[in-house]
This record gives C-alpha cells, sequence and structure tokens, in this order.
C-alpha cells in the first residue's frame, strides 16, 4: 500500500510569515499534484509536477518534487488569510491511473 | 465549461437505510472517483470507474457500491447506513488516462446518519 505522509498535520501561523508543508513517500511517483480545500467545497487543484527535482511557482506559493520522485514540498511566501485550507498532495503511480492522497495539512494564518 | 456535479448536497438518514448519491463529470471526463472525507480520516478512496468499468477500488466494505453509466455519470450508493458513515463524499473526475489524473472535485454531498 502506497503512503503519502504530510507534515505538519496542522499549523497557525501570523499573517505574512514564511512556511513550509512537505509531503513524504517510501513509494515513487510519476507524478505529484497539490490541492487547496476550502470548508465546505471540494479540493481544488493547484499545480502538477512531473520531473523529479521539478520547481513549480505559483505566486507566492513555491512547489519542488523530490529528485527520487518519492516526495513533495509546498512553500508559502507571505502567508495570507486567504491561503487558510486544507492542503493535499496526490500522487499518480507508473502504470496505475489511480491517485493517492496523502493525510493533509490543515493551515490557519491568523490575520 | 460546467464542473463537477454532486447531489444531493447535504442528506440525513437514518441507521439501517440505504442511500444513492449522485455525480456528473466534467464533460469528456471518463473517470470518476469516489472519496469518503472525515476528520478523524481524512480523504479515503472508495473505487474509481473508468467507461463504466470499476478500475481501482479501496478498503471499503460491501455495503458501499457504484456505478458508472455511459454518459459517464456516477451513482454511489451505501447500503443499510451506519452511524460511523457520516461523512462528506466527494467526487472527482479525470480523463483518466495515464499521466491524465488531475482530479476535478464536486462539492461533496454532506451525509449524516442519526
Amino acid at each position: 500500500t502506497q503512503l503519502l505522509e504530510q507534515s505538519p498535520q496542522f499549523l497557525s501561523i501570523q499573517e505574512g510569515e514564511n512556511l513550509t508543508v512537505y509531503c513524504n513517500s517510501s513509494s515513487v511517483f510519476s507524478s505529484l499534484q497539490w490541492y487547496r480545500q476550502e470548508p465546505g467545497e471540494g479540493p481544488v487543484l493547484l499545480v502538477t509536477v512531473v520531473t523529479g527535482g521539478e520547481v513549480k511557482k505559483l505566486k507566492r506559493l513555491t512547489f519542488q518534487f523530490g529528485d527520487a520522485r518519492k516526495d513533495s514540498s509546498l512553500h508559502i511566501t507571505a502567508a495570507q488569510p486567504g491561503d487558510t485550507g486544507l492542503y493535499l498532495c496526490a500522487g499518480e503511480s507508473f502504470g496505475n491511473e489511480k491517485l493517492t492522497f496523502g493525510t493533509g495539512t490543515r493551515l490557519t494564518i491568523i490575520p | 465549461k460546467a464542473g463537477v456535479t454532486q447531489t444531493p448536497r447535504y442528506l440525513i438518514k437514518t441507521r439501517g437505510q440505504q442511500v444513492t448519491l449522485s455525480c456528473s463529470p466534467i464533460s469528456g471526463h471518463r473517470s470518476v472517483s469516489w472519496y469518503q472525507q472525515t476528520p478523524g480520516q481524512g480523504l479515503q478512496f472508495l473505487f474509481e470507474y473508468f467507461s463504466e468499468t470499476q478500475r481501482n477500488k479501496g478498503n471499503f466494505p460491501g455495503r458501499f457500491s457504484g456505478r458508472q453509466f455511459s454518459n459517464s455519470r456516477s451513482e454511489m450508493n451505501v447500503s443499510t447506513l451506519e452511524l460511523g458513515d457520516s461523512a462528506l463524499y466527494l467526487c472527482a473526475s479525470s480523463f483518466g488516462g495515464t499521466g491524465d489524473t488531475e482530479a476535478f472535485f464536486g462539492q461533496g454531498t454532506r451525509l449524516t446518519v442519526v
């Protein structure tokens, strides 16, 4: 069974601070996706990384895929209250179209 | 284009009853996956349908079943409801091919079993 562990599980920081969320596995993935879910809504896709070592930026969010394709990180610069939500990573396995979702990080940005 | 539509949004059922949830995927998407989300267990994978066939299955009891129609719409059924089945049920659609699994989620159906 493939598992994606996210850390931290909960994170509460002040507006303007920086933070990093991690997504780790012992399995190799062909690609990794990041989602954000707000209360009462379904998760929304933020980004997909497909190449080992790849870095993608989305405004203040920076996503990195590990060289070995087993882990990923999400770094947020100058966090804002609108960043509040549940962040989920999801990995696609080689030769299997099933997505494996991570355990999630619940982020709260305090104004 | 229209997003993923789940109906109903909210549902209250009694223990022992059964329930059917519906999901209409984005036009052109052939894969529909179902998830159960609870505060304690996170997002748990139920099953995935692709071109009317169940392609992947999670570790849920046989009380949870699903199907997909020729227009890619999907239904999920839970029989003999238990209190622990109270959860947000999410469906997600994608093109479903290798390397094409980016999921688009509906708003979910909030099921409460009393």
